[in-house]
C-alpha cells in the first residue's frame, strides 16, 4: 500500500484566499484524522471521521475551517478565508480501528501551508 | 482528563551513548501508551506501543520502553544512540475505558545526536 497520501506538500498563498488540502487514507482504514502542527502549539487534533462521518470537530479552530469526507478514499480540509496564523503543517492520518485498541495512526507526510 | 507529559523538550546525547526520553501520563486503569517518531519534514511513525501485555515493550530501531504503573511512567530508552536517531519523539496515551478516544499527544522531545 502507498500509505496515506496528502496533497499539496507545500502551499503558499495570500491572506484571504481559499485553501484546500487533500488526503487519501489507506484502503480499508475506518478512521481518518486531521492534525495541525505548529512550533507554538505542537500537534493539535482538528477533526476525525469514522466511516466517512465526522465524529468530533471540536478541535476545528473557527468557522473558516471545514472538513469533508465524501467517500472512504478521500477527504478535504478547507480554509476560507485563510489568515497568516493558519500557517502550519497539516497532517492527515488514518487508522484501521478504535484508537484505544489498535493505537496506530498512519500519517501522511503533511501539507506545509504558508499564508502571507 | 487524560494527559501526557514529556519531561524534556530537548535531549542531546553523543553517538554511541544511551538515550532516555521521559514520559509520564495521568492515571487511568487501562491506558494504552505509544511512542511516535518524526524525522524532519516527515509524518509521524509508530516506534512502539503498550496495550496491557508485557510491561517492557520493544520497538523498531533498537528502542524500548517500560510501562511502570506505580510511577505512571513510560520512558523510552535505547542503549546506544545513532546519528539517524536525531528526530522529534512523541509520547502518546489512549484510554480504552473511554471508548473510541483519539490519541492524546505529548508536546514532543527533540533528540539531538552529536558525533
Amino acid at each position: 500500500d502507498a500509505g496515506v497520501i496528502q496533497s499539496p506538500r507545500h502551499e503558499v498563498t495570500e491572506m484571504g484566499q481559499e485553501v484546500t488540502l487533500r488526503c487519501k487514507p489507506i484502503s480499508g482504514h475506518d478512521y481518518l484524522f486531521w492534525y495541525r502542527q505548529t512550533m507554538m502549539r505542537g500537534l493539535e487534533l482538528l477533526i476525525y471521521f469514522n466511516n466517512n462521518v465526522p465524529i468530533d470537530d471540536s478541535g476545528m479552530p473557527e468557522d473558516r475551517f471545514s472538513a469533508k469526507m465524501p467517500n472512504a478514499s478521500f477527504s478535504t480540509l478547507k480554509i476560507q478565508p485563510s489568515e497568516p496564523r493558519d500557517s502550519a503543517v497539516y497532517f492527515c492520518a488514518s487508522s484501521p480501528g478504535l484508537a484505544g485498541e489498535y493505537g496506530e495512526l498512519f500519517f501522511g507526510e503533511g501539507s506545509r501551508l504558508t499564508v502571507l | 482528563a487524560q494527559s501526557v507529559t514529556q519531561l524534556d523538550s530537548h535531549v542531546s546525547v553523543s553517538e554511541g551513548t544511551p538515550v532516555l526520553l521521559r514520559c509520564n501520563y495521568s492515571s487511568s486503569y487501562s491506558p494504552s501508551l505509544f511512542w511516535y517518531v518524526q524525522h524532519p519534514n516527515k509524518g509521524l511513525q509508530l516506534l512502539l506501543k503498550y496495550t496491557s501485555a508485557a510491561t517492557l515493550v520493544k520497538g523498531i530501531n533498537g528502542f524500548e520502553a517500560e510501562f511502570k504503573k506505580s510511577e505512571t511512567s513510560f520512558h523510552l530508552t535505547k542503549p546506544s544512540a545513532h546519528m539517524s536517531d536525531a528526530a522529534e519523539y512523541f509520547c502518546v496515551v489512549s484510554y480504552r475505558s473511554s471508548g473510541n478516544t483519539p490519541l492524546v499527544f505529548g508536546k514532543g522531545t527533540r533528540l539531538s545526536v552529536i558525533a
